[in-house]
Parts: structure tokens; C-alpha cells; sequence
């Protein structure tokens, strides 16, 4: 079975400030992994994706995250924080090679940035 | 055009009453789901069909019933709605195989008095 952790359900930086939100995951092969934004009273969205090669990868709005093997882990950064990006994120892992589909999502991370 | 569309986007109904909630997805994607997500921003998976075939289906009470009458539509019903019903409830769908980026719905807050 896989999971997934999402370290720290609130984190709050200053305007500005480098976002670190934390993503382990837990599976018996490396999986395909997601990061999701939601806004407030709106659905999620994909920030980015690993699937396969480059293990840095970069999504929307300046995000980018790095696969690690070793430490099971996606963690998401973004080196200038900016108000509209107070919002919620989602890790995800989907098991490779499945045509269910079925993604096991982290409990979210609130990040709020502060002026 | 919206890509994953529900309706309605607000639903305040009282317990004991029965209440459906449609999407419809005009991305041409073969797997559906239905997702709940609660107060404190859980989102878990209730349902997902596959070319209008139930493939996932997680422990979820049975008076919550889908339905796809064809690929881009998956219904949710519920029967006798309870208090604990009350939560976000979003669609999703995605291309099945190896690529599983899901694009979701707008939600529909559901409210049970």
C-alpha cells in the first residue's frame, strides 16, 4: 500500500521568503508523484508532476520540486513567496503501471504568507 | 469552456432527504472519480469508474450511489443524507495508464440540517 506525509499542516512565511512544504511518501516502487493548489473555494489544480527522467522538476508559478529516492521524498519550494500564494497543498502519489488511477493524497499543507 | 463542471455548486438540504449531484468533463478523459473532502480539508476517494465501469469504490455508506450514463458524466446520489454528509464534494477526471493528472471540478458544498 502507499501513503504519503505531508510535514507541518500549517506553514507561514513573510512575503518574499523561500516556501518549503514537506512531502514524504511511502510505496514499494517509486511512484508518480503530484503536488496540488487549491484556492480558497475552488478545486484543485496540478502544480507539477514527476513521472520519469529529470528528478527537478518545475511547474506553475514559479514551484518546483525534487524527487529523492533515497529519502522517499517531493518536498515543494519556491524562492520568493508571494501573497497569491496562500493557499492549500496537496502531495499525491499514483502507483505506476495501473490503469485504476487511484491517487493517495497528503493531508495538506495551509501556507499562509504574511506582508 | 470548463473543462470539469458540477452542479450545484451549493446544495442546503435537511436529513433524511435524498439529493444528487451531476459532472459532466468535455476533456475526453476515460476515468472519472468522486472525491470528499471535510471540514478540515481531507480529501478522500469515494468512487472512480473507468469507461463508465466502477474500478475503485472505498468504503463509503451504500445510501451514496454513482452512476455514468457515459464517459464524460458521472452522477453522484445520495439517499437519506445525514449530518456527517456535510462536506465539499468534488469530481475529477484524468486519462487513465500511466499518466494520472487529475483535473478537478469547481465542488459542491453540500449542507445537511
Amino acid at each position: 500500500a502507499q501513503s504519503v506525509t505531508q510535514l507541518g499542516s500549517h506553514v507561514s512565511v513573510s512575503e518574499g521568503a523561500l516556501v518549503l512544504l514537506r512531502c514524504n511518501y511511502s510505496s514499494s516502487v517509486p511512484p508518480y508523484l503530484f503536488w496540488y493548489v487549491q484556492y480558497p473555494n475552488q478545486g484543485l489544480q496540478l502544480l507539477l508532476k514527476y513521472t520519469t527522467g529529470a528528478t527537478l522538476v518545475k511547474g506553475i508559478n514559479g514551484f518546483e520540486a525534487e524527487f529523492k529516492k533515497s529519502e522517499t521524498s517531493f518536498h515543494l519550494t519556491k524562492p520568493s513567496a508571494h501573497m497569491s500564494d496562500a493557499a492549500e497543498y496537496f502531495c499525491a502519489v499514483t502507483r505506476r503501471n495501473t490503469n485504476a488511477g487511484k491517487s493517495t493524497f497528503g493531508d495538506g499543507t495551509t501556507l499562509t504568507v504574511k506582508p | 469552456d470548463t473543462a470539469v463542471s458540477q452542479t450545484p455548486k451549493y446544495l442546503v438540504t435537511q436529513m433524511g432527504n435524498d439529493k444528487s449531484i451531476k459532472c459532466e468533463q468535455n476533456l475526453g478523459h476515460d476515468t472519472m472519480y468522486w472525491y470528499k473532502q471535510d471540514s478540515k480539508k481531507f480529501l478522500k476517494i469515494m468512487f472512480s469508474y473507468n469507461n463508465k465501469e466502477l474500478i475503485i469504490n472505498e468504503t463509503v455508506p451504500n445510501r451514496f450511489s454513482p452512476k455514468s450514463p457515459d464517459k464524460a458524466h458521472l452522477n453522484l446520489h445520495i439517499n437519506s443524507l445525514e449530518l456527517g454528509d456535510s462536506a465539499v464534494y468534488f469530481c475529477a477526471s484524468s486519462q487513465g495508464g500511466t499518466n494520472n493528472e487529475q483535473y478537478f471540478g469547481p465542488g459542491t458544498r453540500l449542507t445537511v440540517t
